[in-house]
């Protein structure tokens, strides 16, 4: 079966401070991945998705990238911070051409 | 762009039906997704529904009219379990499997 794992569950980080967040899938090859925000009180906001190793797609401008090193990792950088991208950040995979997406656990992040 | 509309709340008692609604504008429109999302916890998946008419899951449903641009999801014999956030989202063919979340119905079931 698939798994998802998203690291850390949790991060306070000073504005203007760098940020990785990690996502790894377990259990399927060539998996769709996707990046996603939660606001609170706001839906959730896809940032960024890719279809394969090194292809990446950014669907909102932000201090934000996305890459994706190996098949079935994918990662979330900032260089600097800023208050605004406080939230909870969310993982998700689906198989390629078919729609239903799987979410990690996600990592909940307070700039201060 | 989508635009994705669902009411923010609904309350329900134990044992009860309720019915969420969620009516959507897009272009090239390929399929409706519910998620449920209790409080702190990530999405997950309930029903898809890309044709018209009616998913039955047990006590969840589904339902699509893509003239309408509406699908509701209907739960029954509430539990209070089922308090939580449901998520309507739109997947639009041209784009590779995004999908495009509404803001989610936060259903408080009453014992």
């Amino acid at each position: 079966s698939q798994t998802i794992h998203q690291w850390p569950a949790t991060l306070v980080q000073p504005v203007g401070s760098p940020l990785s967040l990690e996502c790894t899938v377990e259990g399927t090859s060539n998996p769709n991945l996707y990046w996603y925000r939660q606001a609170a009180g706001r839906g959730l906001q896809l940032l960024f998705y890719s279809v394969g190793i090194g292809q990446i797609s950014s669907e909102v401008p932000q201090n934000l990238s996305a890459s994706r090193p190996q098949d079935r990792q994918f990662i979330l950088s900032s260089k600097k911070l800023l208050l605004s991208d406080s939230g909870f950040y969310l993982c998700a995979w689906s198989v390629a051409g078919k729609g239903e997406q799987y979410f990690g656990p996600g990592t909940r992040l307070t700039v201060t | 762009g989508q635009n994705i509309d669902q009411p923010t709340e609904m309350t329900a008692t134990e044992g009860a039906i309720v019915q969420i609604n969620c009516t959507y504008q897009t272009s090239g429109f390929n399929g409706l997704f519910w998620y449920q999302q209790h409080a702190g916890e990530a999405p997950t998946f309930l029903s898809y529904n890309v044709l018209d008419g009616l998913e039955e899951k047990g006590r969840f449903s589904s339902f699509l009219s893509r003239s309408k641009g509406y699908s509701y999801l209907l739960l029954k014999e509430l539990q209070m379990k089922d308090s939580a956030s449901y998520l309507c989202a739109v997947r639009r063919g041209s784009t590779l499997g995004r999908l495009y979340f509404g803001r989610g119905t936060q259903l408080t079931v009453w014992p």
